[in-house]
């Protein structure tokens, strides 16, 4: 089974810049959850889809920050226009169902962004 | 509001012992789960173990068991026979299933076995 895929792996922007991430989920995971990982931090929850609608966005910097999952597959997160602060890993997670119980998430091997 | 906890940046432990990383959680929900993870230096996440809130008994897989305390709201995860492999950075979560199954994790614990 394909684990979660992500792309780019790295990338290095300057201040002000556009940037976007792509994420495929594991086949059949209706749940799809976007990380940021500042270095020397826990990943923080960006947004939660489940299927192709939004389950939360509480922690996602609206004014810079989107993400989307039109047809509850694989989704793209950009942040326009990119901050020195956004230099971090992006983790994007899948997991089968809502995430209940045991349930884990898996995750993708992440995309490091430098923003000079 | 819902908190995880790990106190320890660092630790070292000699390889084939026992090592203990401590995780601490506040939270009122009486319904939650809580996880470790493992993250190597390539920087994916790596699903260790589960512990239920409703669970009886500690959860164990392979050479990872979990010393949880509900009262006291801890949730240690114990590794056995340590490995030069085990080196990583290991994070504490927890799964809120009344507040839509956000996860927050922990700052994490850097481990280091040492041969």
């Amino acid at each position: 089974e394909a684990g979660v895929a992500q792309s780019p792996r790295y990338k290095i922007i300057e201040k002000r810049q556009s940037v976007a991430f792509w994420c495929n989920p594991i086949s059949g995971h209706a749940t799809l959850y976007w990380y940021q990982q500042i270095l020397g931090q826990g990943p923080k929850l960006l947004i939660q889809f489940q299927n192709n609608g939004v389950v939360d966005d509480s922690q996602l910097p609206k004014d810079r920050f989107s993400a989307e999952r039109l047809k509850g597959v694989d989704s793209t997160l950009k942040i326009q226009p990119a901050k020195l602060e956004d230099s971090a890993v992006y983790l994007c997670a899948s997991s089968y169902h809502r995430g209940m119980g045991p349930e884990t998430q898996y995750f993708g091997p992440g995309t490091r962004l430098l923003v000079l | 509001a819902q908190k995880i906890t790990q106190t320890q940046p660092g630790m070292f432990v000699q390889e084939k012992e026992a090592v203990t990383l401590d995780c601490t959680y506040d939270t009122s929900d009486p319904s939650y789960g809580l996880f470790w993870y493992k993250q190597p230096s390539s920087g994916e996440m790596i699903f260790l173990i589960y512990q239920g809130s409703y669970d009886q008994q500690n959860a164990t897989e392979g050479r990872y068991s979990l010393n949880f305390q509900k009262a006291r709201k801890s949730a240690n995860l114990v590794i056995s026979a340590s490995q030069l492999g085990d080196s990583a950075m290991y994070f504490c979560a927890m799964r809120y299933t009344n507040t839509g199954n956000q996860f927050y994790f922990g700052t994490g614990t850097s481990l280091t076995v040492i041969p």
